[in-house]
């Protein structure tokens, strides 16, 4: 099955900073890569996605990119703002978005 | 438009129980999925129901199931508790099977003693 990994698990950036996190996946098969944001004692919401016929997408201070033969993507966020503080999962699905292999997360704390 | 609601919110069982959850998805969408969240594993898939069809289970034992009703309302049940099966269990809806977007709830968090 698939196997997502991502790096790093914990991140600290000062405020208006660039923050970069990693992901790898296995299954070649694998063609959505959706980001979600979890902020404490709340639900993931969903802040990006990408799927495997495009290199890059972004979206403000947010995109990500996709290296397909190297099986790996990643989040990029500019200009960093404290409610970016969160954790962020990054995923991997193939066809179908509703079963998504999941990385472990990132937690993401902004200082000011 | 209501989000994704799940039920109960928070819950206590002792080993050995049975435990069923509920969650409602948003109006008009069909496809409910369902996964497991814990501090060590991260977010972990359960199953995926479609037009009241499981269409994926992921890596769990037989003692997770689910069903779907024809108002797209779904249910998972847990029998024989177990420890390590105190999580918190996310509800996650779609328009449809392909569409990109997962709306989760807010999710029922289990505590097995």
């Amino acid at each position: 099955g698939e196997n997502v990994e991502q790096h790093p698990s914990t991140l600290s950036v000062q405020e208006g900073d660039s923050a970069v996190i990693k992901c790898t996946y296995s299954d070649s098969a694998s063609n959505y890569f959706p980001w979600y944001k979890q902020e404490l004692g709340k639900r993931p919401q969903l802040i990006i996605d990408i799927r495997s016929n495009v290199g890059e997408k972004k979206d403000q201070r947010i995109a990500v990119t996709l290296n397909k033969t190297a099986k790996h993507f990643s989040l990029h966020i500019t200009e960093t703002q404290p409610e970016d503080s969160a954790v962020y999962f990054c995923a991997a699905g193939e066809g179908t978005a509703s079963k998504l292999t999941f990385g472990t997360g990132t937690r993401l704390q902004v200082t000011l | 438009k209501a989000g994704v609601t799940q039920t109960p919110r928070y819950l206590i069982k002792t080993r050995g129980q049975q435990v069923t959850l509920s969650c409602s998805p948003i109006s008009g969408h069909r496809s409910v999925s369902w996964y497991q969240q814990t501090p060590g594993q991260g977010l972990q898939f359960l199953f995926e129901y479609f037009s009241e069809t499981q269409r994926n289970k992921g890596n769990f034992p037989g003692r997770f199931s689910g069903r779907q009703f024809s108002n797209s309302r779904s249910e998972m049940n847990v029998s024989t508790l177990e420890l390590g099966d105190s999580a918190l269990y996310l509800c996650a809806s779609s328009l449809s099977r392909n569409t990109g977007e997962l709306f989760f709830g807010e999710g029922s968090r289990l505590t097995v003693l």
